[in-house]
C-alpha cells in the first residue's frame, strides 16, 4: 500500500469554482500532515500546515480525519494563480524516524479563465 | 525572509563521474535534508541530517551517496559515481525542529547525467 495516495488528476476547473483534493495516509501514528504547493520545475511550498482541528486560511481549508486516515483540501474562489500541483505531504514519525517528509504524488491543477 | 539556497541551479555531468551538489540551510535551522524528484514522479527522500550526522537514509541513499556538512554553513550531498538514473531535480530542505515545523526547501538542482 501506498503510504500517501492522491487523486491522480488533472483537475481543469473556470475561475471562480471550488475544488477539493482528496489524501489518504498509510501509517495511523504519523502525526504531522501539510498540504504544499509546487509550481512547474520549482520546490514545494508549504500552502498550509493540517490541524485535527481543521483550519482555514483565507480561500483555503484543510480538514484531518484521523480515524480515516483522510485529509483533504478545500479550494474556494479559484484563481488563475491557484494553478500549480498540490502535494499532501506526511510527517513519517515511526521507527525513530528524524521527521523526514513523506510526499504524495500530487494532483495538477488547472484554473482556466 | 530567510531561505535555502543551492547551487548549481543546473548541472550537467558524463555518466561516472562526481558530483557534489551545494546547499546553505537557514541558519538557525537544526534538521537538514535531501529529496529528490525525477520529472514527472513525486518528491522522494534521501537522507536527513542532524548533530553533524546522518539521522537516516532510504534505500536510494546508497554507498554512492554521501553528505557533509564541512563548515557549519554548508551542506553537501556528493555523488561518487553518477549513474544515468541519477537524473533528477535535488532539493536540499531544512526545519528548525524535527516535527510540526515547515520545511523550507531550496530552488534545486537539475542533475542531468549524460
Amino acid at each position: 500500500r501506498k503510504e500517501v495516495e492522491q487523486d491522480p488528476g488533472p483537475f481543469n476547473v473556470p475561475e471562480g469554482a471550488t475544488v477539493a483534493f482528496n489524501c489518504t495516509y498509510s501509517n495511523s501514528a504519523s502525526q504531522s500532515f501539510f498540504w504544499y504547493r509546487q509550481d512547474c520545475r520549482k520546490e514545494p511550498k508549504l500552502l498550509m500546515s493540517v490541524y485535527s482541528s481543521g483550519n482555514e486560511d483565507g480561500r483555503f481549508t484543510a480538514q484531518l480525519n484521523r480515524a480515516s486516515q483522510y485529509i483533504s483540501l478545500l479550494i474556494r474562489d479559484s484563481k488563475l494563480s491557484d494553478s500549480a500541483t498540490y502535494l499532501c505531504v506526511v510527517n513519517a514519525n515511526y521507527g525513530g524516524s528524524q521527521g523526514n517528509l513523506i510526499f504524495g504524488k500530487g494532483t495538477k491543477l488547472s484554473v482556466k479563465p | 525572509e530567510p531561505e535555502v539556497t543551492q547551487t548549481p541551479s543546473h548541472q550537467v555531468t558524463q555518466m561516472g563521474q562526481e558530483v557534489i551538489l551545494r546547499c546553505v540551510p537557514i541558519s538557525n535551522h537544526l534538521y537538514f535534508y535531501w529529496y529528490r524528484q525525477i520529472l514527472g514522479q513525486k518528491v522522494e527522500f534521501l537522507v536527513s541530517f542532524y548533530n553533524n550526522e546522518i539521522s537516516e537514509k532510504s534505500e536510494i541513499f546508497d554507498d554512492q551517496f554521501s553528505v557533509e556538512r564541512p563548515d557549519g554553513s554548508n551542506f553537501t550531498l556528493k555523488i561518487r559515481s553518477t549513474k544515468l538514473e541519477d537524473s533528477a531535480m535535488y532539493f536540499c530542505a531544512s526545519r528548525r525542529t524535527e516535527m510540526n515545523t515547515e520545511a523550507f526547501f531550496g530552488q534545486g538542482t537539475r542533475l542531468t547525467v549524460v
